[in-house]
């Protein structure tokens, strides 16, 4: 089965410094996407930031950047310089890359992140 | 460009009665998403529609929920009759293309069953 794990329930940071939320999944796919949602209070889900397995070099956007270890199938999520807007839910997830046209998404619990002033 | 809405926001209804959620999709994308994140657990996957036809429905709870997306625009999920249960929060996400792994997701309507 195809799981993924963010053993993380709550973090907090202070402003203008860096966190990193952790996430771990499991498949036998050799091909795959792994991305990171944001879940604001307002509710609209937005994609952070996507990884595909097949690429070695680690994604990055803006202050977001990932750590991709495919062996330990491991992607964290790191923040730098930590704003007051990003005080929100994480959820890291997964999809198959091999899914034909089915994209569905399989999610971890999520990880509440307070950014502190 | 409109992005995926959902209606209503919040429903409130006793247990045995029905809701019908709606999602209307962003203009001109073909596949459509069904989540549910019930509290304390994991968000699940529903169903998955290609314009109106049903991709892959493996994600329903079971037969008391209906999903229909008629003319391949605007979807709805119905659930009838409502348990204790089906409460939670039902996102819904479209994408443009199902090869292209990214999906918008809509604000969710939070369903609290009574």
């Amino acid at each position: 089965a195809q799981t993924v794990t963010q053993s993380q329930p709550e973090m907090s940071v202070q402003e203008a410094e860096t966190v990193t939320l952790s996430c771990t999944y499991d498949t036998s796919e050799n091909n795959y996407y792994l991305f990171w949602y944001k879940q604001p209070p307002s509710r609209q889900m937005i994609l952070v930031i996507r990884q595909e397995a097949y690429k070695q070099q680690n994604a990055t956007e803006n202050r977001f950047s990932v750590n991709f270890q495919k062996a330990a199938k491991s992607f964290s999520l790191k923040i730098s310089d930590s704003q007051l807007g990003d005080t929100a839910m994480y959820f890291c997830a997964f999809t198959p890359g091999d899914a034909g046209n089915n994209r569905k998404l399989i999610w971890g619990l999520g990880t509440s992140l307070a950014v502190n002033p | 460009e409109a992005g995926v809405t959902q209606f209503p926001s919040h429903s409130v209804i006793e247990k045995g009665q029905t809701v019908t959620l709606r999602c209307d999709p962003i203009s001109g994308h073909d596949n459509l998403y069904w989540y549910r994140r019930v509290m304390g657990k994991e968000i699940k996957f529903l169903l998955h529609f290609v314009k109106e036809s049903k991709q892959d429905e493996s994600g329903m709870p079971n037969n008391r929920f209906l999903a229909e997306r008629t003319g391949g625009t605007y979807s709805t999920l119905k659930v009838q009759p409502a348990e204790l249960e089906d409460s939670g929060v039902y996102f819904c996400a479209s994408s443009r293309d199902a090869g292209l792994p990214r999906q918008y997701f809509g604000p969710g309507t939070r369903l609290t069953v009574l």
